[in-house]
């Protein structure tokens, strides 16, 4: 299985500030990496596909980059919305896998 | 729009069957080549992807999981059913099911997902 590894594990933050989450994988992806947002009670959220794109309705503060085994997700201008856990996911080959994610928490 | 709804037991006794169903509404399930996937999450855990089925029943499994997982598709009722025999403790969780994309010229993603059904496994 391929090994997804993110860091931080925790980040705290504040309003407008800039995130940056990093996603490790075990072996190359090239970019079949997918990144989700999850709130506390609800399901995982698309926010970004192929490592950079940006799903359809999601707002233009997240970015990816990354392909191999190296990749980021920045979260620009912070909003209390974004307060939430952050997942990176391995589309390489099966078993897919996730990063154990990242939570953002309000400093 | 296509939505997933998933549904089943809550509480499941030890030893039992674990059995629940994701009904897909406003599109069909045969159409497109996605994976129709069910994926998990225990109490204050990470995610952990359990197999797919396709529109013509082809599957694959989690290895940690495969003796103990059945997934299978109802064209006819745009669902498809998640079933995992022997349940312990440990398989208490919150499941998902989502909708997963095939790796062509891209990769879109898991872009659908059902709302969760916690399952508790107790006696």
């Amino acid at each position: 299985d391929i090994q997804m590894t993110q860091s931080p594990s925790f980040v705290s933050a504040s309003v407008g500030d800039r995130v940056i989450i990093t996603c490790r994988a075990s072996q190359g992806i090239s970019t079949w990496l997918a990144w989700y947002q999850q709130r506390p009670g609800k399901a995982p959220k698309l926010l970004i596909y192929s490592a950079s794109s940006l799903q359809s309705v999601v707002s233009s503060r997240f970015s990816g980059s990354g392909s191999g085994t190296d990749f980021t997700l920045t979260i620009s201008n912070l909003q209390p919305e974004d307060f939430a856990t952050y997942f990176c996911q391995q589309a390489n080959s099966f078993p897919r896998t996730f990063g154990q994610g990242t939570k953002v928490e309000i400093k | 729009q296509v939505q997933l709804q998933d549904s089943g037991p809550g509480l499941v006794k030890p030893s039992e069957t674990l059995s629940l169903t994701c009904t897909v509404s406003g599109g069909s399930i045969t159409s497109g080549s996605f994976y129709w996937t069910w994926i998990r999450q225990p109490p204050g855990k990470g995610l952990e992807w359990i197999g797919y089925i396709s529109y013509s029943g082809s599957t694959d499994y989690n290895p940690s999981l495969k003796s103990r997982v059945t997934i299978s598709v109802d064209t006819s009722k745009n669902q498809f059913t998640l079933k995992l025999s022997s349940v312990t403790a440990a398989d208490t969780a919150v499941y998902f099911c989502a909708r997963d994309s095939p790796v062509r010229r891209y990769y879109y993603g898991m872009d659908v997902w059902g709302q969760g059904t916690t399952v508790t496994v107790s006696s």
